[in-house]
């Protein structure tokens, strides 16, 4: 069972928005505004979309965007193209013994 | 260009040992943490350990405290992690990462009999 809780699947039509939710606790994500977003496509390694909640990596598209709200982290995906679809994982710092934690992963299915 | 390449990955038999290592270049290595993250097959991402600049502060997930060491040469750009009594569950694809930004292409872990 992973520390932080996505849903395990959302999908979106092209041009559409989509949102994917990753909750915590006042430990993890609620405590810090250490939350990371990664997209990794199948057979790839994950690349980092957005980190400290909502600053995106040089050469990351600006349609993915980031936020937060008490305990719960989001990424925002606008303009859905096909290329997005991929499996999402959300990270977050947290003041246990286990200094890094992720979410269980979504998988972004573009209709 | 940061570029991370794992090496040493493999089949080992349960209660085994492999050593992992992570070539790096593309940036001032004994600038940054340095990671190592696995993903077992169809599943999804676990944090392992990670290690300061200086090797000062190192930290494990506890599934792999006492079995696993990191460690790192700054001299040579290079991370390690030393993997004991493996067990199936430790199978996995083993990525390398700078500081939890850039990752290496990982390097699979097979323990089996």
């Amino acid at each position: 069972q992973s520390a932080l809780t996505q849903p395990a699947s959302v999908s979106g039509s092209p041009g559409q928005s989509i949102t994917i939710s990753c909750t915590g606790t006042s430990s993890d994500v609620g405590g810090y505004n250490y939350v990371s977003w990664y997209q990794q496509h199948p057979g790839k390694a994950p690349k980092l979309m957005i980190y400290e909640v909502s600053n995106r990596p040089s050469g990351v598209s600006n349609r993915f965007s980031g936020s937060k709200s008490g305990n719960t982290a989001s990424l925002t995906i606008s303009g859905l193209q096909a290329e997005d679809e991929a499996d999402y994982y959300c990270s977050s710092y947290t003041s246990s013994s286990t200094p890094w934690v992720f979410g269980g992963g979504t998988k972004l299915t573009v209709l | 260009e940061v570029q991370l390449v794992e090496s040493g990955g493999g089949l080992v038999q349960p209660g085994g040992s492999l050593r992992l290592s992570c070539a790096a270049s593309g940036f001032t290595f004994s600038s940054y943490w340095m990671s190592w993250v696995r993903q077992a097959p169809g599943k999804g991402l676990e944090w392992v350990a990670n290690i300061k600049q200086d090797g000062s502060e190192k930290y494990y997930v506890d599934s792999v405290k006492g079995r696993f060491t990191i460690s790192r040469d700054n001299a040579k750009n290079s991370l390690y992690l030393q993997m004991n009594s493996l067990r199936a569950e430790d199978t996995a694809v083993y990525y390398c990462a700078r500081d939890n930004d850039h990752w290496g292409q990982g390097t699979l872990v097979t323990v089996s009999s």
